[in-house]
């Protein structure tokens, strides 16, 4: 099955520890993009990777970290100094750049993060 | 006036009644609009896109109004399973740069009542 998989579906994050989400997608797609939601809010966007290799911050990249050594992974790093990091955290990815396609996102079905 | 805003609801509306909300936004330069639903605690889905000549599928009709920066969202004969939150949903918008990603409404909290 062609998809985008996130793991796990429920963390569990200690006072000054770092954790990671997993992202992998196995539809050969280029773009891939972290969005955090918190309770009756919107989507935000937290940093997107264009091509293997390349990432760039989204609207509040402070406190996270991610990398894009595979094509298929984008795994997100919440840090400790990411003071707020309960919430819903949704993986998505596209063809190509959505700044080139204009084309809509399909989603993973989320990890949620709470502080222990 | 914010990115994109809607009405969060919720709309309390009766099974097989017709139900229109809109979702107005800032950012003239963005490209693609679409209409997401997000069930309780899950991903969002999408719904359709949204094209000025105005499209529909099914139940559901969306309309396009670029003159006034307005998307319209109307569900016929309402079920019970489209009870959910409606997300309004557009492209940036990309002429002098800026992040990639789509920006998103904080939703419409619709629920059909039996």
């Amino acid at each position: 099955d062609g998809g985008i998989t996130q793991s796990p579906k429920y963390l569990f994050r200690k006072e000054g520890q770092n954790v990671t989400l997993s992202c992998e997608q196995n539809l050969n797609h280029d773009a891939m993009y972290w969005y955090r939601q918190d309770p009756g809010q919107g989507l935000r966007l937290i940093y997107y990777s264009q091509i293997v290799n390349d990432f760039q911050k989204g609207d509040i990249a402070e406190g996270y970290s991610v990398s894009r050594e595979k094509k298929e992974s984008f795994p997100l790093t919440v840090t400790s100094a990411q003071k707020n990091p309960t919430a819903f955290y949704l993986c998505a990815s596209t063809p190509r750049p959505i700044r080139q396609s204009n084309q809509p996102q399909h989603f993973g079905d989320g990890t949620r993060l709470s502080i222990l | 006036r914010k990115e994109v805003e809607q009405d969060p609801g919720p709309f309390n509306v009766p099974e097989g009644a017709t139900v229109a909300f809109n979702c107005t936004y800032s950012n003239s330069a963005s490209q693609s609009f679409f209409w997401y639903r997000q069930d309780c605690r899950k991903e969002p889905k999408l719904l359709m896109s949204v094209y000025s000549s105005g499209n529909e599928d099914g139940r559901f009709t969306a309309q396009l109004n670029r003159a006034s920066q307005y998307i319209s969202l109307l569900i016929r004969d309402s079920k019970l399973s489209d009870s959910a939150t409606y997300l309004c949903v557009m492209t940036r918008g990309y002429s002098g740069g800026g992040a990639d990603g789509l920006t998103f409404g904080k939703g419409t909290h619709l629920i059909i009542q039996p």
